[in-house]
């Protein structure tokens, strides 16, 4: 079975730019959680949708904002760039059925902001 | 405020030792705890979880160990390997209903011949 998807892989903008991100989540999960990762940290939880409904939110500035669609895949968009935006951006995906707390993790996006 | 914090950043263990990584959190309602596995360039791989009603996991050359009243837990790897060398993560989540994953900062693992 595939795993978590994730496009592009990389992805070079400028400043002030807007970007978006994709994800496509293993077959059957329902729920799609994005995480940004700065170089030499952990993951930070930015968003959480399940059904199509936002489930969570992390501390990000109002610039990020997500969607899910109908096939539960989910994208994640980002406005007016800053050069702190730079990161690695990963999907995870999960059932909330049965084992609800195992989340898998898709390649990521690189997102360099120049 | 960081919620789960780890150590070492990082370790180096010879070929056949065991490698011991240690997290402990703040958080009471935390009710799962997860390790991931990275490796450069690649997503976070999901390795062994526990739940704060067992005090151990043991999943081949890896287990958990849990200390619910000291609120800490850690991962040891049994009989390390090349193949091992990679940054490790601890991280805790409150159950379903808020799967939100907490991470810690991350081990640097070096398994030398």
């Amino acid at each position: 079975d595939a795993g978590v998807t994730q496009s592009p892989t990389h992805l070079i903008k400028t400043r002030g730019q807007h970007v978006t991100l994709r994800c496509s989540p293993i077959s059957g999960h329902k729920s799609v959680s994005w995480y940004q990762q700065v170089l030499g940290q952990g993951p930070q939880f930015i968003f959480q949708y399940y059904e199509k409904e936002e489930r969570g939110r992390g501390n990000f500035p109002d610039r990020f904002s997500a969607r899910q669609f109908p096939n539960y895949s989910s994208e994640l968009n980002v406005n007016a760039l800053l050069l702190g935006d730079s990161a690695l951006y990963l999907c995870a995906s999960s059932t909330l059925q049965g084992k609800p707390y195992e989340q898998y993790f898709g390649p990521g996006t690189r997102l360099t902001v120049t | 405020q960081q919620q789960v914090k780890q150590s070492p950043q990082s370790l180096i263990v010879q070929k056949g030792g065991i490698s011991i990584i240690n997290c402990a959190y703040e958080n009471t309602a935390f009710d799962y705890f997860p390790w991931y596995q990275q490796f450069p360039g690649k997503g976070p791989a999901l390795l062994i979880a526990i739940r704060p009603d067992v005090s151990e996991k043991k999943e081949g050359r890896f287990t958990i160990s849990f200390n619910k009243s000291a609120k800490q837990f850690s991962l040891h790897i049994m009989d390390s390997q090349p193949g091992d060398s990679a940054t490790y993560f601890c991280a805790a989540s409150m159950g379903f209903g808020n799967e939100k994953l907490t991470f810690g900062t991350g081990t640097r693992l070096t398994i030398i011949p």
